[in-house]
This record gives structure tokens, sequence and C-alpha cells, in this order.
């Protein structure tokens, strides 16, 4: 099994509506991240949390929300999805700790698309 | 505020062959790692390599080496004896003091048969 999961894989809405992209991992780790990819532009931070009582913003946190409902949960939202967030949006963990040997681990990735 | 460049938005070699993608990067931090992630066309996010900055010894790992120049600001990444599998975008990326990561545009590197 994946230690990382993103659900869904893939999503096709519209303008407007409400979505939640979902992130759960079994690495054990505190730390949790969310980057969007887009073409040309490599990956950015959109929100991070290094525990569960710990969120912050990154580079491009407009029109996103994060909610951290576990170590292991790590959801996204989108409260208005606008067709300039169609990306590929992917979660990331990492252990903490010791600063050297810290290492994000992705998942799969969510394809999401706004009409 | 940490910045990566990756000047080659596409390559290509032949199969068997080594190529070397290109990556420079800007930091204020004294200390920090500097990596290379793969991503194959499943898109997953792969990581191939890893330096810390203080460690003059290049790292290394199989087929994938790295040439640090740390005065330089850069970071490129080997890959001998290239494979079809190496057919990837590959990112460089950098972190400091924060634990966040800043990626650069990506290299998409195509291995031909």
């Amino acid at each position: 099994d994946a230690d990382v999961t993103q659900t869904p894989r893939n999503r096709i809405t519209k303008t407007g509506k409400r979505i939640m992209l979902e992130c759960s991992q079994t690495k054990g780790h505190d730390r949790m991240y969310w980057y969007r990819q887009d073409p040309g532009l490599g990956l950015r931070l959109i929100y991070y949390s290094f525990d569960v009582k710990d969120i912050n913003k990154g580079e491009i946190s407009d029109g996103y929300s994060v909610s951290r409902q576990a170590q292991a949960k790590f959801s996204l939202s989108l409260e208005s999805a606008i067709p300039n967030q169609t990306a590929l949006y992917f979660c990331a963990t990492s252990s903490g700790g010791d600063w050297g040997t810290d290492t994000q681990y992705f998942g799969p990735g969510t394809r999401l698309t706004v009409l | 505020a940490q910045t990566v460049t990756q000047s080659q938005p596409e390559m290509s070699v032949q199969e068997a062959e080594t190529v070397t993608l290109s990556c420079t990067y800007d930091t204020s931090e004294s200390n920090y790692y500097l990596f290379w992630y793969k991503q194959p066309p499943s898109r997953q996010m792969i990581l191939v390599i890893r330096q810390e900055a203080y460690k003059q010894q290049n790292a290394t790992e199989n087929r994938f080496s790295v040439n640090f120049q740390k005065a330089a600001k850069s970071f490129s990444l080997k890959i001998s004896d290239s494979q079809l599998g190496d057919t990837a975008m590959y990112f460089c990326a950098s972190r400091g003091s924060n634990y966040k990561l800043t990626f650069g545009k990506g290299t998409l590197l195509t291995v031909n048969p």
C-alpha cells in the first residue's frame, strides 16, 4: 500500500463549486504539505503543517484553505473554484525532527480541472 | 528567500549515453540541502538524490551523481548509461532552515532508443 495517498486522483468541477482534496499518510510523519504544479512553473507551496495545531501559509495560499484533522490527514479546500486553479496538486509529508534527515515524500497527485 | 533556476526546459539523450542537467540556486543561508526529484509520466514525484551544502563530496546514487559547486551556487545532475525509464521531468529543489522546499521549473528529459 502507498505511504501517502490522495483522493480523488482526478476531478473535474465547475466554477464556483466548493471542492476538497484529501491526503492521508501511514508514514507516521508530523509534517504535511500541499503543493500545486503548473506547466512551466514547477511546484509551489500552498500550505504546510508541522503538527496538528500548527498550520502555515505558503507562497500561494489565496483562494485555498486547509484542515489538519489528525496527524495522518491533511485536506485542501477550494471554497469557490475558479479556472486558474486548474492544476496538479500534490500532498507531501516529512518526519521533521532532525533537520539533516528531513526528506519530503510525495503522494501520487490529484489532477483538478475547473471549467 | 531561496530561488532555484533550471535553464534547460527540455533535453534529450540517446540510450546508454550520459547527460547532465543544470541547476543554479541562490540562498542567504549558510547550511542547506539540495535535491533532485524525478517525475515520470506516471506523475509521481520521486527523490533521486540529495546533497548537504557543507559536505564537499558530491553525492552519488547508482547511475546518478551530482556536481556541487558551492561557490558558484551550482548543482548539476549527471545521469550515466541513460535508460528509457529515465525519461521524466526532473526538478531541482533547495531546502533551508525552515524545512520548506523551493523548486525550479523543471527540465523535461527524453531518452531516445
